[in-house]
C-alpha cells in the first residue's frame, strides 16, 4: 500500500533561521498536499501541487514538487515564532481518492 | 457558514460501549473523510465518502462504520469501543473528490476506559 515517510520529525531552529522539510513516497503521486497543524489544533490546509517540477510560493514559504512526482519539499525562509507546529504532507495514488497523510515533522522555534 | 462541525468535542467511554461521532458541513461539499490522531502522531484515513450514498474504506476501518444519507452529514459509529481507539477523531470536508481536504473540524477528543 502508499507509504509516505516525512523526514526529519523533529527540527527545532532558531527564530530567523531556515527549516525543510521533506516527503517521500514509494509510489508516483498524482498530487500532493501540506498542512500545518498547531499544537491542540486541527490541520489547516496550506497548498496542493500537481506537476512534476511545480514550484509554489507563499510569502517565506516555497512548496516543490519532484520531477518524478515522488517527493516534495517545503521549505520556511527565516522562521519565526508563528511557524511552530507539525508540518505534515498529504499524497494520493492515481485513480484513487484516499488522502494518506505522512508522519509530519514538528519544528520548534527558539526565540 | 460554519465550516466542518464536529460533536461532541470531548467523549469518555466504557470498553464495549457504542457510540456516534457527528460530522456536518455546511458548504455543500461532495468530498468528506475521517481521521484518527494518536498521539504525537500523524493522521490516518478511516472512512471516506464522495457523495451522498456512496462511501468506502481508508487505511483503518475496523471497528467504526460510516453512512452518507446526505451531503452535509456523515457520522461515525464506534460499534463496539475498544481502549485501542482512544484517539482525537478529524472529519475533513472538500468540495469535490479530486480536491484534497480541505477544512477540518476541531476535532472529537475520545477517551475509552
Amino acid at each position: 500500500g502508499q507509504q509516505v515517510m516525512q523526514i526529519p520529525q523533529y527540527q527545532h531552529v532558531q527564530e530567523g533561521e531556515d527549516f525543510t522539510t521533506y516527503c517521500n513516497s514509494s509510489t508516483t503521486l498524482s498530487n500532493i498536499q501540506w498542512y500545518k497543524q498547531r499544537p491542540g489544533g486541527h490541520p489547516v490546509f496550506l497548498i496542493q501541487l500537481v506537476k512534476s517540477g511545480e514550484v509554489k510560493k507563499q510569502k517565506r514559504l516555497t512548496f516543490q514538487f519532484g520531477e518524478a512526482k515522488k517527493n516534495s519539499s517545503l521549505h520556511i525562509t527565516a522562521t519565526q515564532t508563528t511557524d511552530v507546529g507539525t508540518y505534515f504532507c498529504a499524497v494520493s495514488t492515481s485513480g484513487t481518492y484516499k488522502y494518506i497523510f505522512g508522519t509530519g515533522t514538528r519544528l520548534k522555534v527558539l526565540a | 457558514n460554519a465550516g466542518v462541525t464536529q460533536t461532541p468535542k470531548f467523549q469518555v467511554l466504557k470498553t464495549g460501549q457504542s457510540m456516534t461521532l457527528q460530522c456536518a458541513q455546511d458548504m455543500n461539499h461532495e468530498y468528506m473523510s475521517w481521521y484518527r490522531q494518536d498521539p504525537g502522531m500523524g493522521l490516518r484515513l478511516i472512512h471516506y465518502s464522495v457523495g451522498a450514498g456512496i462511501t468506502d474504506q481508508g487505511e483503518v476501518p475496523n471497528g467504526y462504520n460510516v453512512s452518507r444519507s446526505t451531503t452535509e452529514d456523515f457520522p461515525l459509529r464506534l460499534l463496539s469501543a475498544a481502549p485501542s481507539q482512544t484517539s482525537v477523531y478529524f472529519c475533513a470536508s472538500s468540495y469535490r473528490e479530486e480536491v484534497q481536504p480541505q477544512h477540518f473540524g476541531d476535532g472529537t477528543r475520545l477517551s475509552i476506559l
